[in-house]
């Protein structure tokens, strides 16, 4: 089945710094990467997605970058604030498997003023 | 705004108790999930439904037990609670493959 890896399972960063996590999978047939943001006592909430026909997909302070051939994606947050501190998980699709996703183990983001 | 809704969103019961957490979406969505999340904060699948009558076991084994009589209804129930039950529930559901899921706020449970 898909195998997600996620790194680092903690960041701290200033205000103002950029933030950068990433995901590894395993299944080369996956064609399609969410990921998701937890805030403390709420469910996770889609932030960005990206298809496997793009390589990069940017939504204000926040982006996307899939490199298809290493099998990696990842999270990019430039101009970090307090309210983004939270939780982020990277998922990718089962395939195969309908349309259940295989979640990472999840990162701590803490933005320090 | 939040078109999935998960009820209650605190629940502390005694052990033995039969208990139901329901998950209602009001976007038509065929597919709907069941995750349960740790302290650790990993997300495990623990059943899902592609549309009414069709429900499957997740990838975490789970006592627990969920019905889909409705497509906008996917209830979860523990006929008999245990503290290892102890968790937060979340429930998600998607507009089909490829597609992003919508979670609810989750349930947590706490059985004493």
């Amino acid at each position: 089945g898909e195998n997600v890896e996620q790194h680092p399972s903690t960041l701290s960063v200033q205000e103002g710094d950029s933030a950068v996590i990433k995901c590894t999978y395993s299944d080369s047939a996956s064609n399609y990467f969410p990921w998701y943001k937890q805030e403390l006592g709420k469910g996770p909430q889609l932030i960005i997605d990206i298809r496997s026909n793009v390589g990069e997909k940017k939504d204000q302070r926040i982006a996307v970058t899939l490199n298809k051939t290493a099998k990696h994606f990842s999270l990019h947050i430039t101009e970090t604030q307090p309210e983004d501190s939270a939780v982020y998980f990277c998922a990718a699709p089962l395939t195969g498997g309908g349309n259940k996703l295989t979640f990472g183990t999840g990162t701590q983001l803490k933005v320090e003023l | 705004e939040a078109d999935i809704y998960q009820t209650p969103r605190y629940l502390v019961i005694g052990t033995g108790k039969k208990i139901t957490l329901e998950c209602s979406q009001t976007m038509g969505h065929d597919k709907m999930y069941w995750y349960q999340q740790d302290p650790g904060m990993e997300l495990h699948l623990i059943h899902y439904s592609y549309g009414v009558n069709s429900t499957e076991k997740g990838d975490l084994s789970s006592e627990s037990t969920v019905s889909r009589i409705r497509t906008e209804h996917f209830p979860l129930t523990l006929e008999s609670a245990r503290p290892s039950h102890t968790s937060q529930y979340l429930c998600a559901s998607s507009a089909g493959f490829n597609y992003g899921y919508t979670f609810g706020s989750g349930t947590r449970l706490t059985v004493v």
